[in-house]
């Protein structure tokens, strides 16, 4: 079983719909946890961090669920812009980055 | 925006040359690390640094070595290129911090080995 998990998608969204990524993660000492954004050949880039209490940057909200082991990020009122693979990251302090699969996101007008 | 470099982008090559990815990173961060990603597939680390004169060995093997002589620089040298090294190597750091930790790439090299 690897060590973080996704949805495995593609998902196909209409523009302006709201749509919602998975991710669990096997490690529970686990202390940070992160959604990173990567475009086709390109490099991944930060799109936030999750915190317990959960955090939302304008149409982008993360929640975070410890007892779980589980991770979310719902995109509303999704661009065509948001077409992009987005990936679910977990850290330990001290120890290396785990990164999820990938879930692939193509938003179509 | 995140300081760290990568040179080349973009790099063909023939088989049985040396080559060395060069990346820097202005923002002072202790840990550096390599990945390697092929089109459409996941992350793999091969290469990472806690800090000068620190390196190790990745998840998945690797024919490349590295080197950390300076904080800022991490680069990464096959001594003789093949068709299976062909790949897209992207370099990151992050700053060793408890919670707040957060991990900044690089814009990537392409590698293509004829």
């Amino acid at each position: 079983r690897k060590e973080v998990e996704q949805d495995p998608g593609p998902f196909n969204v209409p523009e302006g719909a709201t749509v919602a990524f998975n991710c669990t993660y096997s490690n529970s000492a686990s202390q940070s946890f992160f959604w990173y954004r990567q475009d086709c050949r390109k490099e991944p880039k930060l799109l936030m961090s999750v915190y317990s209490s959960g955090n939302e940057d304008g149409r982008f909200t993360a929640q975070l669920n410890r007892a779980s082991q589980y991770i979310s990020l719902l995109i509303r009122d999704s661009k065509l812009s948001d077409s992009a693979t987005y990936l679910c990251v977990v850290n330990n302090y001290g120890q290396n980055f785990v990164f999820g699969p990938g879930t692939r996101l193509s938003v179509l007008p | 925006e995140a300081d760290i470099y990568q040179t080349p982008r973009y790099l063909v090559i023939g088989t049985g040359k040396k080559i060395t990815l060069e990346c820097s990173q202005t923002m002072g961060h202790d840990k550096m690390y390599w990945y390697q990603q092929d089109p459409g597939m996941e992350l793999h680390l091969i290469h990472y640094s806690y800090g000068v004169n620190s390196t190790e060995k990745g998840d998945l093997s690797s024919e490349s070595t590295v080197s950390r002589i300076r904080t800022e620089h991490f680069p990464l040298t096959l001594e003789s290129a093949r068709p299976s090294h062909t790949s897209q190597y992207l370099c990151a750091s992050s700053e060793l911090k408890p919670i707040e930790e957060t991990q900044y790439f690089g814009p990537g090299t392409r590698l293509l080995v004829l």
